[in-house]
């Protein structure tokens, strides 16, 4: 059964620092999605990574896919407070196209 | 805003009572998902329809049952629902089914309490 764990669970961050949220998962898959969510909103999708060695930008937000090491980051430069949500990644197993949700990690941005 | 759409945005219903959940594509989107989302379990995969045949089941309950119309609008149906149903459901869509690429758009979901 595929697992799929995120870290940290929970992240206060000052405006302008840097830091990454890591998301690994326990199944070869080459397919890996990040969502944001605000509170009580719904998902809105901000990367698709489809192959090893995969990196996509968007902003202030990073994100890379490594599969040898069923490993993906998400990485914030220079946060802002306006990146405050809850970041999930998705893995699904190629064919099978339910998506497996990871924990989520909530993102507080303090001024 | 993603285009897919759900009704309704709310519901408050008693248990052992039966509610139906809608939810409407992005025009082209093939594939429909059904998602829940708790405190406890976090979002688990529920049901996938694709072109009106199910295609993908994950962890949902017996009591539990969806359908793809041929206009492709989705309904997920719960019935005796009990206090630990309460949760945020959302339906997703994609384009196809089996490609490369799926990008699944979420729906702004359904907040579901059960008193």
């Amino acid at each position: 059964e595929l697992k799929v764990e995120q870290n940290p669970l929970f992240l206060s961050m000052q405006e302008g620092k840097n830091y990454t949220i890591y998301c690994n998962y326990s199944t070869t898959s080459d397919r890996l999605y990040w969502y944001r969510q605000d509170p009580g909103k719904s998902l809105e999708s901000l990367f698709v990574l489809l192959s090893n060695g995969a990196v996509k930008q968007e902003g202030r937000l990073m994100a890379s896919l490594d599969t040898k090491a069923r490993l993906s980051t998400l990485h914030i430069t220079a946060a802002v407070h306006d990146l405050s949500a809850t970041y999930f990644c998705a893995v699904d197993q190629g064919g099978n196209e339910k998506l497996t949700f990871g924990t989520g990690t909530r993102l507080t941005i303090i001024p | 805003d993603s285009g897919v759409t759900q009704t309704p945005k709310h519901l408050i219903t008693a248990t052992g009572q039966r509610v139906t959940l809608r939810c409407s594509p992005r025009s082209g989107d093939l594939s429909v998902y059904w998602y829940q989302q708790s405190l406890d379990q976090g979002l688990q995969f529920l049901i996938q329809y694709y072109n009106g045949e199910e295609r993908a089941k994950g962890n949902i309950l017996e009591r539990f049952s969806a359908q793809q119309f041929p206009d492709l609008h989705s309904e997920l149906n719960l019935s005796s629902l009990e206090l630990g149903d309460s949760a945020l459901y959302f339906c997703a869509s994609s384009v196809d089914w089996g490609s490369s690429y799926n990008e699944q758009f979420f729906g702004p979901g359904t907040r579901l309490t059960v008193l």
